[in-house]
């Protein structure tokens, strides 16, 4: 069955440090989002990425956060440094041409100290 | 600004009734209108999908329809199980866009 896989799922740190989180989208799929998750302001597109190429990435920080894809099988999210606001959970996901429907994984759980 | 709108926020319902959930859009260029399902510790994960060019889609017990003229669309859920007990997120999304557009979501409790 396949799936999308993050790592890691919980992450626990100090506001300051650098935080890593990786995708491994479906095997296939060339389109590949990253989302935020918070009570307040839920789902929240974050980037996106086709053929591993930035499509949009207006949702996020420019100045802390970035979004990049080393390889057809793995898409990166940093945030260089890390703030307490940035606690929330991240998820990955991935989708064929066109995008949709959109495959999730079941996030990384950040918590910023 | 919210693209998509839900309602309700929480929604508690008996065992074997029917649940509702609605979803408004104002961007007349979304063309697909997917229903997502979350469960605690969870990705969302995706249950049924609509496009405008029908009023009414079902799958099993869930069934969404489909109101054009209104901007509208809401999911139903036939009778309602305890496993149906999740959080529900309505979406959108554009003509050759790959982004969607979420809603607030919705807290299903399904009672025994």
């Amino acid at each position: 069955d396949a799936r999308v896989t993050q790592t890691p799922r919980h992450k626990v740190t100090e506001m300051g440090q650098e935080v890593t989180m990786r995708c491994q989208p479906i095997l296939g799929h060339n389109t590949v989002f990253w989302y935020r998750q918070t009570m307040m302001q839920g789902l929240e597109l974050l980037a996106y990425f086709r053929n591993r190429a930035p499509l949009d990435d207006s949702g996020m920080p420019k100045d802390r956060f970035s979004a990049e894809m080393p390889d057809a099988t793995l898409a990166t999210l940093k945030i260089q440094p890390s703030e307490p606001r940035d606690s929330a959970v991240y998820f990955c996901a991935s989708g064929l041409e066109g995008g949709q429907p959109q495959h999730f994984g079941d996030g990384t759980r950040l918590s910023i100290l | 600004q919210q693209q998509v709108k839900q309602s309700p926020q929480s929604l508690i319902v008996q065992k074997g009734g029917i649940s509702i959930i609605n979803c408004a859009y104002e961007n007349t260029a979304f063309d697909y209108f997917p229903w997502y399902q979350q469960f605690p510790g969870k990705g969302p994960a995706l249950l049924i999908a609509i496009r405008p060019d029908v009023s009414e889609k079902k799958e099993g017990r869930f069934t969404i329809s489909f109101n054009k003229s209104a901007k509208q669309f809401s999911l139903h859920i036939m009778d309602s199980q305890p496993g149906d007990s999740a959080t529900y997120f309505c979406a959108a999304s554009g003509t050759g866009a790959n982004n969607l557009f979420f809603g607030t979501g919705t807290r299903l409790t399904v009672i025994p």
